[in-house]
């Protein structure tokens, strides 16, 4: 069945330094891609999203491409900040009325 | 602010007992989810309701039910609770039947159960 995979965590950096979290899938068809990003003591909320190959995703300066030959939507940010902590999902639609979420990575910054 | 409102925000609980946790959708939105997120499952798909009616379904156990109002809020109904159901539950809208992937998730009812 359709799923998505994410690099566990925690993952703890510096602040300014580069981010990746490693997401891939398994879906039929054409899914749709997000991430979602959970702050401390709230709900997620959308980050970004890709609805086709090579489309990318970006804001808040975090970009994902969405890749098809390798079934990937990595997450990226150039230079972190503090205020980036927090649980971030990978997400595919599977089907007309369901999300399905990776199982979340907790990112952790220090001053 | 997404504009969906969870009721509770806490709740202590025993095990053998019923609760009910309530969700109001953003304005507008016609689709409601329920998910359940505990520490070692990540976030698990409950249950969807459109417009008053059952859509889809996920993981969700025979001891929990939900519906969806006319007035489209919906409640999430956990029976003869167990230590394992201590979870954050989740609900969120969308605005049509058919998920682009957009969902408004509220800030989540917390369950302890002891």
């Amino acid at each position: 069945g359709n799923s998505v995979t994410q690099m566990e965590g925690p993952v703890t950096l510096s602040e300014e330094a580069f981010l990746t979290i490693n997401c891939t899938y398994t879906a039929t068809g054409y899914p749709s891609l997000f991430w979602y990003v959970q702050y401390p003591g709230e709900g997620l909320q959308l980050l970004l999203k890709a609805t086709k190959a090579d489309d990318k995703g970006s804001n808040k300066g975090f970009e994902a491409t969405y890749r098809k030959e390798t079934t990937s939507f990595h997450l990226e940010k150039g230079s972190v900040q503090v205020s980036d902590s927090a649980v971030y999902f990978c997400a595919l639609t599977s089907s007309a009325s369901k999300i399905i979420f990776g199982s979340g990575t907790r990112l952790s910054i220090r001053p | 602010d997404s504009g969906v409102t969870q009721t509770p925000k806490h709740l202590i609980t025993a095990t053998g007992q019923r609760v009910t946790l309530r969700c109001s959708p953003r304005s507008g939105d016609l689709s409601v989810y329920w998910y359940q997120q505990s520490l070692d499952q990540g976030l698990q798909f409950l249950i969807q309701y459109y417009n008053g009616e059952e859509r889809a379904k996920g993981n969700i156990l025979e001891r929990f039910s939900a519906q969806q109002f006319p007035d489209l809020h919906s409640e999430l109904n956990l029976s003869s609770l167990e230590l394992g159901d201590s979870a954050l539950y989740f609900c969120a809208s969308s605005a049509g039947l058919e998920s682009t992937g957009e969902l408004f998730f509220g800030e989540g009812s917390r369950l302890t159960v002891l």
